[in-house]
Order: C-alpha cells, then structure tokens, then sequence
C-alpha cells in the first residue's frame, strides 16, 4: 500500500529555535497534503491543508507565520515550527492524498514527529 | 454541533466479546467513510472504508446507515491486540480538495 514517510520522528529543542519537519509519499504522487497536531489524549487537529504548488490553507486559530508549510513537489512537504515555545510540544502528524493505482485514495500517514520544546 | 461525533468510551470489555461502537455525522452530504486506529504514540492506520451496503474484513464488519447518519463497526471475537482507539472518518466530497473530518475517537480496552 501506499507509504508516508516523516522526518524527524523525534526532536527536542530549546525554546526560541525552529524545527523543520519533513513529510514524504514514498510511492505515490500527493496532490494534497494535510498537517495535523495531537496533544495528549486528544483528538487530531487539523492545521493546514497544502496543495502541491500553492499556498497552504490553515485552520482557523493556527497562526500561518509560526507553522511554515512548504509543498513544493508531489512528494514532499515541509511544516517549520518557527520559534518554537513549550506549547508547541505535541505530536505532529502529516498524512497525504492522492491518486493511487488509477483510484483517488484517502489519506495515508506519516509516523509522526513527536516534538518537545524545552 | 460537532460534524463528526463518537461516543469517547473508554469501552472496557473481556476478550472474546463483541463490541460495537457508532458514529454520527452532521452532514447529509458527505460521501466517503472509513474507519481508522490509532494505537497509543502512534499515527492512525485505516482498519477500513465502509461501504453503502457494509462491508466485513473478518472479524470487523462495518455499516452505514445514510438515513439515520451513522456508521457503526462491530469487532467480534475480541483479541486483546485490538485495544486501541478508533477513528472514524467523514469525507465531504470526491476531490483531493474535499474536507476530511475526524472524529475524536473512541477508546477500547479489551482485557484478558
């Protein structure tokens, strides 16, 4: 089945830096994109939505200038936690859609990246 | 209201029961469903899609029911490798565009 990759799967880092994570589709093209955040025991939350070429479309509340999305091709999309705070500790996952043996699939996930910022 | 509701569980129940669990949707609209689990620290992993006239995947059968806008996943013969929570999923369209919206998931513990 169609694979997603993250990079990395775990980062620690001291408040006031910033943390590049790296979500790929490993055997299939991405047409979408979609970033989400899960804190504890909670929910999935969306944060933004990006197509390959275009602007990401962020979720109400998510501020678009601390959470960089950059999807440049149909395999790869990048979110850039920029200076990163403590509340930004959580585990961010990227799934991605697309076409996948001829057939518009749902969306598939990557591994995680499981942040903490000290 | 919210467009995707699960009952949060936790559903705590012996090995070798049967367990279902429902989930309402708002949106008369909506066209894909599907099932996800999502095991502790870990990414949620499609269990399966459901279709308009059910669909069973050995000891998982899932249903829908467009009338009453719902979907509903039975798991018989519990193991205890199926605790996990469950997600489930509402696609509002056909497009790569089209909203997916999770549910917030229901907890299932099963014990020996």
């Amino acid at each position: 089945g169609a694979v997603v990759s993250q990079h990395p799967s775990r980062v620690i880092c001291k408040s006031g830096t910033s943390v590049k994570i790296e979500c790929r589709s490993l055997d299939f093209q991405a047409t979408t994109m979609f970033w989400y955040r899960q804190f504890p025991k909670q929910s999935l939350m969306l944060m933004a939505t990006s197509n390959e070429g275009s602007k990401a479309t962020y979720e109400q509340g998510v501020e678009k200038d601390k959470f960089l999305i950059n999807h440049a091709s149909l395999t790869l999309s990048t979110l850039t936690v920029t200076s990163a705070h403590p509340e930004d500790s959580s585990f961010y996952i990227c799934s991605a859609r697309g076409v996948v043996g001829g057939v518009l699939e749902t969306q598939y996930f990557g591994p995680g990246t499981r942040l903490l910022v000290l | 209201r919210k467009e995707v509701e699960q009952d949060p569980g936790p559903f705590n129940v012996p090995e070798g029961a049967t367990v279902a669990f429902n989930c309402t949707y708002s949106n008369s609209a909506s066209q894909s469903f599907f099932w996800y689990r999502q095991d502790c620290r870990k990414e949620p992993k499609l269990l399966m899609s459901v279709y308009s006239s059910g669909n069973e995947d050995g000891r998982f059968t899932a249903q829908l029911n467009r009338a009453s806008q719902y979907i509903s996943l039975l798991i018989r013969d519990s193991k205890l490798s199926d605790s996990a929570t469950y997600l489930c999923v509402v696609i509002n369209g056909y497009s790569s565009a089209s909203k997916i919206i999770f549910g917030s998931g229901t907890r299932l513990s099963i014990r020996p």
